[in-house]
């Protein structure tokens, strides 16, 4: 079994401050571990995707996950907002190796402010 | 061009109609899914395909039908809609890799 926790399901931040959106997971297994963005009106993107090799991984547009075991985490960061960033958020996770079961997250909104 | 197209983008219907959403991709991906977001829900799989000869059942398949016509085509029936199938569904395709490509998304509305 599986699952996914979005800490927050809203979060505000100023242009160029940091983000910082939160995810814990459970899993019975090793799983593999996404980040999703929805901006508005538009389909799913992959921001990022952890799959067992290293534990800091980096995605597209400057944001970045780490894989904490001990923690059950793997939050997204981003050293510096800019508003293009204001989208929907999505952590998901998968069993190893095929990510055909994926089980999301309610989703973070994220909204960036001047 | 979209590797990920669904059609219609917008539906309203009425309870008791058959609607019927469509899927198409040209990525060349063996398995396609349907899934449904409503808010503060995240999304969930509704029924998924590893190829022509292959459907089968999601966490919430009750009340939807699907018919994989081609490789490239995954159709999502409601066959008598009703007012909490309104949702926004997503279509999705993945190949030999770990991702999931999404599409746009089709908002329904069920009166």
């Amino acid at each position: 079994a599986q699952s996914v926790t979005q800490l927050d399901s809203h979060v505000s931040v100023s242009e160029g401050t940091p983000v910082l959106l939160r995810c814990n997971y459970s899993s019975s297994y090793s799983p593999s571990l996404f980040w999703y963005v929805q901006h508005p009106n538009k389909g799913l993107q992959l921001l990022l995707k952890y799959t067992s090799a290293a534990t800091l991984v980096k995605g597209i547009n400057g944001f970045e996950a780490e894989f904490k075991k001990s923690e059950t985490s793997f939050h997204l960061t981003k050293p510096s907002a800019h508003m293009s960033d204001a989208a929907e958020y999505f952590c998901v996770v998968s069993p190893p190796g095929t990510a055909s079961k994926l089980t999301f997250g309610t989703g973070t909104r994220l909204q960036v402010t001047l | 061009d979209a590797d990920v197209t669904q059609t219609p983008r917008n539906r309203i219907t009425k309870t008791g109609k058959r609607i019927m959403l469509e899927c198409s991709q040209t990525k060349g991906h063996d398995r396609m899914y349907w899934y449904r977001q409503d808010p503060g829900l995240g999304l969930r799989l509704i029924y998924y395909s590893f190829d022509v000869k292959d459907i089968n059942k999601g966490e919430i398949s009750d009340g939807y039908s699907v018919s994989r016509q081609a490789q490239a085509k995954f159709s999502l029936s409601l066959e008598s809609a009703i007012p909490n199938q309104t949702a926004l569904y997503f279509c999705a395709t993945q190949g030999s890799t770990d991702t999931q490509y999404f599409g746009p998304g089709t908002r329904l509305t069920v009166l």
